[in-house]
């Protein structure tokens, strides 16, 4: 079965300064890979996607991901963070074969100091 | 221009009574889901359905009903409410199924609260 580990719960990071978000997935085949963001009170927010192709992959607001399938990694990462940027995020695994189901993992606080 | 709305977004009601939620999405999309994101923040699916056919169900107490009248909606109705019930309730749709379809639109979440 999948599963997804985000290991950090809350992570503080100073504006202005690098992000990096660790996410670890379980699953035999290729994943397919999510990184969505939730802020207080909101639904999800779809920020990247990996399917297949370049491992890199950039999305909205700055973010950028890197999979790496030695590691069953998937980490997201900014260059300078904004304090808009605090919120919670969350990780998230879909297989073929499993339909339409997404696995999230238990999601990572980032807190923003000014 | 809300493009998965839910309604109530706030619900507290007492245990034993039935409430319903509903969802509408104004993207088109085919698929629709239902989350439950617990008070650790820890989100699961619950179910989806493809065009008003239900595709998922994910060992929900059948106390859990969901419904959907079109493609547009999908409302969910729950009897005899529980306190393991409390939580945030999210709706979501996608273009289709698959994998490659993965709900990338949420509504803002229905917050119940069972006394």
């Amino acid at each position: 079965a999948q599963s997804v580990t985000q290991p950090d719960i809350h992570i503080t990071v100073s504006e202005g300064a690098s992000l990096e978000l660790r996410c670890n997935y379980s699953y035999g085949a290729t994943p397919y890979l999510f990184w969505y963001v939730q802020s207080p009170g909101q639904g999800l927010q779809l920020l990247l996607k990996y399917f297949s192709g370049d491992t890199l992959v950039q999305g909205i607001k700055g973010f950028e991901a890197e999979f790496k399938r030695s590691q069953s990694s998937f980490n997201l990462r900014k260059p300078s963070v904004h304090w808009s940027d605090a919120a919670e995020y969350f990780c998230a695994v879909g297989a073929q074969g499993y339909g339409n189901k997404l696995v999230f993992g238990a999601g990572t606080i980032l807190r923003v100091k000014s | 221009d809300t493009a998965v709305s839910q309604t109530p977004k706030y619900l507290v009601t007492q245990m034993g009574n039935d409430k319903s939620i509903k969802c509408e999405q104004n993207l088109g999309h085919d698929t629709m889901y239902w989350y439950k994101q617990d008070s650790k923040k820890f989100l699961k699916i619950m179910f989806s359905y493809n065009n008003k056919e239900l595709i998922i169900n994910e060992t929900v107490p059948n106390r859990f009903s969901p419904k959907s009248p079109d493609k547009a909606h999908l409302n969910l109705h729950i009897n005899s409410l529980e306190l393991g019930d409390s939580a945030v309730y999210f709706c979501a749709s996608s273009p289709g199924t698959g994998a490659r379809n993965q709900p990338q639109h949420f509504g803002d979440g229905t917050r119940l609260s069972i006394l």
